[in-house]
């Protein structure tokens, strides 16, 4: 049982370029996030998906997009990297029907450099 | 989702108790309170939960003043590997778009030997 698995770890993008980040879980949950982390910061959610096939923003959501085809994987698309992008991206997943509560199980995160 | 006030840093020795204060004062009757601490560049971590009375899993002790205002996190026996940020969130446990997590700044606990 893996739970919660991100790629890449790091990246490091030029200005302009794209790239796409892969969050994969494998506990059956049913909602998906992503959430970026700056230095000395929170963590801010970007979008979010409460099944497969669904969407949605979050706090932050400009300059990104994702997708939600199968219900495991939640991808997050940067389609054209800017430095502000430069962060520790979190993927993190939860299960509605948990009798006991709504915990969420986090992934290690990926570091992206935008340059 | 209700605001929640910590301190941004604390202290405590090694195999000493350390108890993370969060202030909620305008939390609401179907708000719990939730923890989670995240270490050192790793994903944040589910510690705790409860909505008004104490509880205590296998990695701490949840306490909940009697009007709900506040609570206290409770490791009852540091170690190094406890130095963290910890983070205390309000939101009602399910139903409705309310399954997100907001995270604040929390509290970075040191644990010093």
């Amino acid at each position: 049982n893996a739970g919660v698995t991100q790629t890449p770890k790091f990246r490091v993008l030029k200005t302009g370029q794209s790239m796409t980040l892969l969050c994969a879980q494998d506990m059956n949950h049913e909602y998906m996030y992503w959430y970026r982390q700056d230095p000395g910061m929170g963590l801010r959610l970007i979008h979010y998906s409460v099944g497969e096939g669904t969407t949605a923003k979050g706090e932050v959501p400009d300059g990104y997009n994702v997708s939600r085809l199968k219900k495991q994987n939640f991808l997050l698309g940067l389609e054209s990297a800017a430095p502000s992008q430069t962060s520790v991206y979190f993927c993190a997943s939860s299960y509605p029907g948990q009798r006991d509560h709504y915990g969420y199980t986090f992934g290690s995160g990926t570091r992206l450099t935008v340059v | 989702d209700a605001k929640t006030t910590q301190p941004p840093s604390m202290d405590c020795a090694e195999g000493r108790a350390a108890n993370l204060p969060c202030n909620h004062s305008t939390i609401s009757g179907n708000e719990y309170v939730y923890w989670y601490r995240q270490i050192h560049s790793q994903g944040p971590q589910y510690i705790i939960h409860g909505l008004k009375n104490n509880e205590t899993n296998e990695m701490a002790s949840l306490i909940i003043t009697e009007d709900r205002k506040s609570s206290t996190l409770i490791l009852p026996h540091a170690t190094l590997r406890d130095t963290a940020v910890y983070y205390c969130i309000a939101r009602p446990e399910r139903g409705g778009s309310n399954y997100k997590l907001t995270f604040g700044k929390g509290t970075l606990l040191t644990v010093n030997p």
